[in-house]
């Protein structure tokens, strides 16, 4: 089975905070990738990072830091000093094996970045 | 940088009636997925798309449905008789896929259609 868990419905910090959004995964596949998708007020989908089952380095970019733990089939995501702007629902998603498999959407979380 | 790109942005239509949603997939890819949003739930699968044929759909995707590719460029999603439940986020999204390798094929979304049933 696919799964993805989001076990934070929603998280409330004040700005310059530190913030990490929790994800879990199931699979049995052994090659798969995961993503991060950040969905603003307005309702697009933003991409935010790609990461494949073979690269267990963590990323860093800007603000964002992403930390993959496959022991623990976990892809946590971190925002450092946290922005108003920072303010959405994040997804985490699970892409399986093959060519077409549909992708697996944890169920987000909604972070408020209160000024 | 080529981009999925969907039409309209924003739809609204009465309960019973059919829309199409429209949905311009990357050029050079070869499968294309549609993709429901309920407000404030997850993103959920509806259905896939590769060589004019579904690949796959969701128990979602039942009879009030149907996917058309009409053209070279076009990906329709179609709702027969909408519902009230029907009003959601539709993302539409493509990948490249073809040769068969160990990781999968990203999949490149649009920016949604918001479709509103009253």
């Amino acid at each position: 089975a696919q799964k993805v868990t989001q076990a934070q419905t929603e998280i409330s910090v004040v700005e310059k905070e530190d913030v990490t959004l929790d994800c879990v995964y199931e699979t049995r596949d052994t090659t798969y990738y995961l993503f991060w998708y950040k969905q603003p007020p307005s309702g697009e989908l933003v991409f935010l990072i790609r990461r494949n089952s073979f690269d267990e380095q963590n990323e860093i970019s800007g603000r964002y830091s992403w930390n993959f733990q496959k022991s623990t089939s976990s892809f946590n995501f971190t925002i450092t000093a946290s922005q108003v702007v920072d303010s959405a629902v994040y997804f985490c998603a699970l892409s399986p094996s093959g060519n077409n498999n549909d992708m697996r959407f944890g169920a987000g979380t909604r972070l408020t970045v209160k000024p | 940088e080529p981009e999925v790109t969907q039409t309209p942005s924003h739809q609204v239509t009465q309960m019973g009636q059919e829309v199409i949603l429209r949905c311009v997939p990357i050029s050079n890819h070869l499968y294309f997925y549609w993709y429901r949003q309920i407000l404030g739930q997850k993103v959920e699968f509806l259905v896939s798309f590769y060589n004019n044929e579904i690949s796959e759909k969701s128990e979602i995707f039942d009879d009030q449905f149907s996917v058309e590719r009409p053209d070279g460029s076009n990906f329709t999603l179609k709702i027969r008789s909408t519902k009230l439940e029907d009003s959601a986020m539709y993302f539409c999204a493509s990948s490249e896929g073809g040769e068969a390798r160990n990781l999968p094929y990203e999949q490149y979304f649009g920016p949604g259609t918001r479709l509103t049933v009253t």
